[in-house]
C-alpha cells in the first residue's frame, strides 16, 4: 500500500475528447506532483503543487490543465490531446517541497493512449 | 542544469550475480540522492536514498554510496534474486532553489533462475 491511488488505471481517448485523472494521497503530506513517463525517456515533471498552490508549470501544454482542490487531490484534466501524448501518468506526494531530503510516494499511474 | 546519468539497460544476470548499476550526477551544492524501483505495473518506490556526502543508504540488500569526489552514486547488491528485476531509477533533489527532483532515465533489470 503506497499511500497513494489514481484512477483510472487505464484509460482510451480520441483526440476530441475530454477526460480527467485523478490521485489521490492518504499521507498527510503537503506536496503533490504530476510525471509523464513515455518509454525511452527520462522521466519528465509536468506540475507541482505545494499546500494547494501551483508552483511549478514545466512547460507544459495547456492542453493538460491540472487542479489541485485540497491537498489530499490532485487532477489531470485532459482536453484535444496528441497521440503522443499517449504515455504513463504518473502522480507523487512528499511532505513538502521546501526540503532536498523529502522523499516521493507515487501511484501506480494511469496509461493513457490517445487514438 | 541538474542532470543525472545512468548506465543503459538492460541489465541481464543470472540469479545470485553481483549487481552494480552506475549513476552520475551534476548538481551545484550538496543534493540529496536517491534510488527508486519501479515493479511492471506499479509507480515508483523508494529504494534507499543519501543526503550528504559519504552516507551510505541501504535496503533490501542493495546499498549506495554517496560519492561526492566523484559526484556518483552506484547502486550495488551482492546477489541478486529473480524478484529484483524492476526498473532502477537514480534521481537527485538539489540543496536550494526550487527542490525539484530530476530522474535519470531508469536501467531495466532482468534476473534470470
Amino acid at each position: 500500500e503506497t499511500g497513494v491511488t489514481q484512477t483510472p488505471r487505464h484509460l482510451v481517448m480520441g483526440m476530441t475528447n475530454k477526460k480527467s485523472l485523478k490521485c489521490e494521497q492518504h499521507l498527510g503530506h503537503n506536496a503533490m506532483y504530476w510525471y509523464k513517463q513515455s518509454a525511452k525517456k527520462p522521466l519528465e515533471l509536468m506540475f507541482v503543487y505545494n499546500f494547494k498552490e501551483q508552483t511549478e508549470n514545466n512547460s507544459v501544454p495547456s492542453r493538460f490543465s491540472p487542479e489541485c482542490p485540497n491537498s489530499s487531490h490532485l487532477f489531470l484534466h485532459l482536453h484535444t490531446l496528441q497521440p503522443e501524448d499517449s504515455a504513463l501518468y504518473l502522480c507523487a506526494s512528499s511532505q513538502v517541497t521546501a526540503t532536498s531530503t523529502d522523499t516521493q510516494y507515487f501511484g501506480p499511474g494511469t496509461r493513457l493512449t490517445v487514438l | 542544469g541538474n542532470s543525472v546519468t545512468q548506465m543503459e539497460g538492460p541489465v541481464t544476470l543470472s540469479e545470485e550475480a553481483f549487481l552494480t548499476i552506475n549513476c552520475t550526477y551534476t548538481a551545484t551544492g550538496y543534493p540529496s540522492l536517491f534510488w527508486y524501483v519501479q515493479y511492471p505495473g506499479e509507480g515508483l518506490q523508494l529504494l534507499l536514498k543519501a543526503t550528504k556526502a559519504d552516507d551510505k543508504g541501504s535496503n533490501k540488500g542493495f546499498e549506495a554510496t554517496y560519492r561526492k569526489e566523484t559526484t556518483s552514486f552506484h547502486l550495488e547488491k551482492g546477489s541478486v534474486q529473480v524478484s529484483d528485476s524492476a526498473v532502477y531509477f537514480c534521481a537527485l533533489i538539489p540543496s536550494g532553489g526550487s527542490y525539484i527532483p530530476t530522474f535519470g532515465r531508469g536501467t531495466s533489470l532482468i534476473v534470470h533462475p
